[in-house]
């Protein structure tokens, strides 16, 4: 069973640039989590999708947006990079929103802003 | 405010002696607790999860942690530790049923010293 699947792995974009990442969660999951993790903040939570709605958001600028196909997979974006920005995004997936913070997470996209 | 302490930026150990990570969180009516791994350049693992029920949980790998109310710590421990535990540990908290917005700790990492 193939895990979740982040894409790309690296990038590096200049500030002022946009980006939008991608996430296939694994076969069967309906629910997909966005983490941003940097070596001063920690791991943060960005935003819950769950069949196409947004069920969370964290305390992040509106610049920091996302959706959730009808095949589960789901996409962030952040639009006018800063170089705080920097970080590894992570995506995660659980069966369901009854299997409270049983997550499954990708790789991760690490993000590098010049 | 809802938060995770870890106590413990990092503890070296010796292969084959036993560990205790601590973890402490703010307290609020329901808590959903969990321990993730983290290795290198990888996204996190689950290792465990209190949800409800006793408060003694078993993991993978051989690790286990004891949900305590009273003192709102959830400390990780293993018995006996091998080279292949060194990794970054997170401890991380739910205070909502069925979602997915956990608050992470700012991580352990465990370097296990042959």
């Amino acid at each position: 069973k193939a895990g979740v699947t982040q894409t790309p792995r690296y990038l590096i974009k200049t500030r002022g640039q946009q980006v939008t990442l991608s996430c296939s969660p694994i076969s069967g999951h309906r629910s997909v989590s966005w983490y941003q993790q940097t070596p001063g903040q920690g791991l943060q939570f960005l935003f819950e999708y769950f069949s196409e709605t947004q069920r969370n958001k964290g305390n992040f600028p509106g610049r920091f947006s996302g959706r959730q196909f009808s095949n589960s997979r789901s996409e962030m974006n952040v639009s006018t990079l800063e170089l705080g920005d920097s970080a590894l995004y992570l995506c995660a997936s659980s069966k369901n929103r009854r299997d409270t913070g049983e997550l499954f997470f990708g790789e991760g996209s690490r993000l590098t802003v010049l | 405010a809802q938060s995770v302490t870890q106590l413990d930026s990092q503890v070296p150990v010796f292969e084959e002696a036993p560990v205790e990570l601590r973890c402490n969180y703010s307290s609020s009516v329901s808590v959903y607790l969990f321990w993730y791994v983290q290795y290198p350049n990888q996204g996190l693992q689950l290792l465990l999860k209190y949800l409800s029920g006793s408060t003694l949980v078993k993991g993978i790998n051989g690790f286990e942690a004891e949900f305590n109310k009273s003192q709102t710590s959830f400390h990780l421990r293993k018995p006996s530790v091998h080279i292949s535990d060194t990794a970054e540990y997170f401890c991380a908290v739910s205070y909502q049923t069925g979602a997915n917005n956990l608050f992470f700790g700012t991580g352990t990492r465990l370097t296990v010293i042959p």
